[in-house]
């Protein structure tokens, strides 16, 4: 089955630095990546939706100047999380989906972002 | 309002025992409705998807059901296992392409 890497799967920054998410299709093309952000024992929340090649759709709330998405490529979405705080500490997801007819929808294996 | 609404919220069963997770949905129109399994700091793993025309699909042990005129969808999952302690997701799609809408997720606990 298709395959989406997301990396890395942890990282601790220090408040105030900036941590780079890689998402990653690995055998298909995704016409569409996600991002998403998940606190703990709640549902996924989908901060933005990404297409190869146009600007990332932000979801109300979330500051794009904050959340930075690169979709250069039908392969890899990037999430660059900007002078990251304490509060910005969260599990974040990927996900990507592929078009013509089945939309099949494959998620990343998550990071686990901590800021200190 | 959330447009995909999961019960039970969460829910604790012993080891080789069945349980049936729910899915109900206003999600319009609609396109297909998938069930994912998320283990605890994973991303969520695909179990089944159905379209509109489709009432039931299996994969291994879990049984999903789609009832798209009542707009219900249930997870039946056999003889749990200790690994089947997940959180499972519902998720829809419909309306704009590309727009999925989430369930909150039903916690399921296997206990010895």
């Amino acid at each position: 089955g298709a395959v989406v890497s997301q990396h890395p799967s942890r990282v601790i920054c220090k408040s105030g630095t900036s941590v780079k998410i890689e998402c990653r299709s690995l055998d298909f093309q995704a016409t569409t990546m996600f991002w998403y952000r998940q606190f703990p024992k709640q549902s996924l929340m989908l901060m933005a939706t990404s297409n190869e090649g146009s600007k990332a759709t932000y979801e109300q709330g979330v500051e794009k100047d904050k959340f930075l998405i690169n979709h250069a490529s039908l392969t890899l979405s990037t999430l660059t999380v900007t002078s990251a705080h304490p509060e910005d500490s969260s599990f974040y997801i990927c996900s990507a989906s592929v078009a013509r007819g089945n939309e099949k929808l494959f998620f990343g294996s998550g990071t686990q972002l901590s800021v200190l | 309002k959330n447009q995909v609404e999961q019960s039970p919220q969460s829910l604790i069963i012993l080891e080789g025992k069945n349980c049936t997770l729910q899915c109900n949905y206003t999600v319009s129109p609609f396109s297909n409705l998938r069930w994912y399994k998320q283990d605890t700091g994973r991303g969520p793993v695909s179990l089944t998807i159905m379209t509109f025309s489709e009432n039931t699909k299996s994969n291994g042990r879990y049984t999903a059901t789609l009832d798209a005129d009542t707009k219900q969808s249930s997870l039946h999952i056999t003889a749990s296992q200790l690994s089947d302690s997940a959180s499972y997701i519902c998720v829809v799609s419909g309306g704009s392409w590309g727009k999925f809408q989430f369930g909150a997720g039903t916690q399921v606990v296997v206990t010895p």
